[in-house]
């Protein structure tokens, strides 16, 4: 069974500039979540999408940033436009929650740095 | 914001010594506690989902204790070797679908 992918795996733009990660879950995961880690501190969630509706967006720290998973599948999170503060890995997890005791697949991050 | 923190910071051990770390959390509205092992570049892989106070979970040499009442889990590695060398991360799941991640323990083993 094919892990949870991220592309790119790492991503160097300017101040300013556009950039959009992608989220690949592993088949059948309903929900899907995005993270960020920024260099040393903890990994912070950014939100949770079930299937293509939005869950729960708090995290997401500005309006600079928009998350979207059309068709329930893949997620793409677009950052416009970057600003320093914005670099960080950026993690994505999927589960299919079943009970309590249920578990998060991570993929490897894309590591965004901002110039 | 809830707080999980987790100590020491880093670790330096030696192959074959044993080791622990420890993440605290808030002892309200839990629902689980997590622990991740992250090597750089690789996805975080999953250890222990830990749902009941006094769960004992173990996989191979390492094990790990869950006290929800004072908010603490404490994570055992027996007999290091340089191939447990990682970042070990707990999660406070707070509610069903959110997780709050401590900041890591970095273990190195030497050979």
């Amino acid at each position: 069974e094919a892990g949870v992918t991220q592309f790119p795996s790492h991503s160097v733009i300017e101040k300013g500039q556009t950039v959009t990660l992608r989220c690949d879950p592993i088949s059948g995961h309903d929900n899907l979540y995005w993270y960020r880690r920024v260099m040393g501190k903890e990994i912070k969630f950014l939100l949770h999408f079930v299937k293509e509706s939005k869950q729960d967006e708090s995290g997401m720290p500005n309006n600079r940033f928009l998350a979207e998973r059309t068709g329930g599948t893949y997620s793409t999170l677009k950052v416009q436009p970057a600003e320093l503060e914005d670099s960080g890995v950026y993690f994505c997890a999927s589960s299919q929650s079943q009970g309590l005791a249920y578990e998060q697949y991570f993929g490897p991050g894309t590591r965004l740095t901002v110039t | 914001i809830l707080n999980v923190e987790q100590s020491p910071q880093s670790l330096h051990v030696q192959e074959g010594d044993s080791t622990n770390f420890t993440c605290s959390f808030p002892s309200s509205n839990f629902y689980a506690l997590h622990w991740y092992r992250w090597e750089t570049a690789k996805s975080p892989e999953a250890l222990f989902v830990m749902t009941l106070n006094g769960d004992e979970k173990k996989k191979g040499r390492i094990s790990a204790t869950l006290n929800t009442k004072e908010g603490y889990s404490y994570l055992y590695i027996k007999g290091s070797q340089p191939e447990d060398s990682a970042t070990y991360l707990c999660a406070f799941r707070y509610n069903f679908n959110k997780f709050y991640f401590g900041s890591g323990t970095k273990l190195n083993v030497k050979p």
